[in-house]
């Protein structure tokens, strides 16, 4: 199985600042990466497909980058309505495997 | 508007059955295959199987072969997930969501709205 692993688990920032999150995968999986946010008590909702392309409805202020093994999900401009848990999931082969999230806060 | 509601909660006792339905609406449901996604408490994301509702075909993770079995009923746009043998273990959410036949560059891009099935003696 491919393992997906994310960093960091937790993170603390101030409204507007520039916030990154980075996933890394254990076998190479081309763009296969996409990323979700989840806000308490609600399903995930997808943000990025195929490494850097922008869900239909997603704030332009989020963007991805990479391929390969390692990838990144960048929030631009931190606002109060992105306070969740963010994860990435491959899709380049079964088990569909999801990194183990990391927790957006603000300071 | 594109749409896919989930069963209602459930409450099982160790070593039941437990089966969450999963009804599509709004697109042509055999252009998209339904992925099943669990969550325990204040865990993360943990993908079970996928179901082509085209022909049928499955496939699910190791961790859960021969426990789980996930079905469609193209009359009715459903797919159901049954989870056997249950354990306290199994207490989380269940979500379904699609993910285009076409290619599996583009994400699961529509959830359902989450079933809790609780498992306890």
């Amino acid at each position: 199985d491919i393992q997906m692993t994310q960093s960091p688990s937790s993170l603390s920032a101030s409204i507007g600042d520039r916030v990154t999150i980075t996933c890394r995968a254990s076998h190479t999986i081309g763009g296969y990466l996409h990323w979700y946010q989840q806000r308490p008590g609600k399903a995930p909702n997808l943000l990025i497909y195929a490494a850097s392309n922008l869900q239909s409805g997603v704030p332009s202020r989020f963007s991805g980058s990479g391929s390969g093994t390692e990838f990144t999900l960048t929030i631009s401009s931190l606002q109060a309505d992105d306070v969740a848990i963010y994860y990435c999931q491959q899709s380049h082969s079964p088990p569909r495997t999801f990194g183990q999230g990391t927790r957006v806060e603000i300071k | 508007q594109v749409q896919l509601v989930q069963s209602g909660a459930e409450v099982k006792k160790p070593g039941a059955s437990v089966k969450v339905s999963c009804k599509a609406s709004g697109y042509t449901f055999t252009n998209y295959f339904i992925h099943w996604v669990r969550q325990a408490p204040g865990q993360g994301l943990e993908w079970m199987g996928v179901i082509n509702p085209s022909g049928g075909s499955t496939t699910y993770a190791q961790k859960f072969q021969g426990r789980v079995s996930v079905t469609r009923d193209t009359s009715t746009t459903t797919v159901h997930m049954e989870l056997n043998s249950l354990t306290s273990e199994d207490t989380a959410v269940y979500y379904c969501a699609r993910d285009h036949i076409v290619s599996n560059s583009y994400g699961l891009d529509v959830w359902g709205q989450g079933t809790t099935v609780t498992v306890s003696s």
